[in-house]
């Protein structure tokens, strides 16, 4: 099963930052914070990772909670491109094992 | 560069037959995965491939089986052909095995393969 838990869906205005919820109470301190996203038909795209620390790459930003129990991936600035299924993943840390356990994830649906 | 490329990327089987994907990691990775997703849920865990060897399997059964080649190339194998088996089909690639600390060990995806069992 998942260790993450996710919204089933939500909604963003173009040209509004997205922010996406995942919890992850259960995570483990070698566990890292993985999100994807799949457009419709396609194979999931890697987004952005991280262990504690806040992340921002060119995609989006990742804040993680202090305790870790939480985090949320942020889309700066959605587009109507942005609208697909997001997938908050854990890792484990330095692993070499490549069994992604996906969840139901959260359909972010962009408005114009 | 190329990222991770999956052939066929559509094709139609009939029950009980055989069929073969194959998948091409991007360039340097040589952990391979496959992943079948079925309509409405996430990518379910199937096999994972490390220089040439199986190092994990999930929950599939034995009408599964998968290879990985020298150059780090793929297959997955399902027999005796069940409606059921009708999915997207993903393969990842990543580095592989890398030392504790490091997190570069990032897993991507190819556009899979649909098959549709009829």
């Amino acid at each position: 099963d998942a260790k993450t838990t996710q919204p089933p869906s939500m909604d963003c205005a173009e040209g509004r930052a997205a922010n996406l919820p995942c919890n992850h109470s259960t995570i483990s301190g070698n566990e890292y914070v993985y999100w994807y996203r799949q457009i419709h038909s396609q194979g999931p795209q890697y987004i952005i990772h991280g262990l504690k620390n806040n992340e921002t790459n060119e995609m989006a930003s990742l804040i993680i909670t202090e305790d870790r129990k939480s985090s949320t991936l942020i889309l700066p600035h959605a587009t109507l491109r942005d609208t697909a299924v997001y997938y908050c993943i854990v890792r484990p840390y330095g692993g070499a094992t490549n069994k992604l356990i996906f969840g139901t994830g959260t359909l972010l649906a962009v408005q114009p | 560069d190329a990222g991770v490329t999956q052939s066929p990327t559509h094709l139609i089987k009939t029950r009980g037959q055989q069929v073969t994907l194959r998948c091409s990691p991007i360039s340097g990775h040589k952990s391979v995965s496959w992943y079948q997703q079925v309509l409405g849920q996430g990518p379910q865990f199937i096999f994972q491939y490390y220089e040439k060897e199986e190092r994990g399997r999930g929950n599939f059964p034995d009408r599964f089986s998968a290879r990985q080649f020298p150059n780090y190339s793929s297959e997955l194998n399902v027999n005796a052909l069940l409606l059921g088996d009708s999915a997207l089909y993903l393969c990842a690639s990543s580095l592989g095995e890398l030392g504790r600390g490091s997190s570069g060990n990032t897993i991507y995806f190819g556009e899979g393969s649909w098959l549709t069992v009829v």
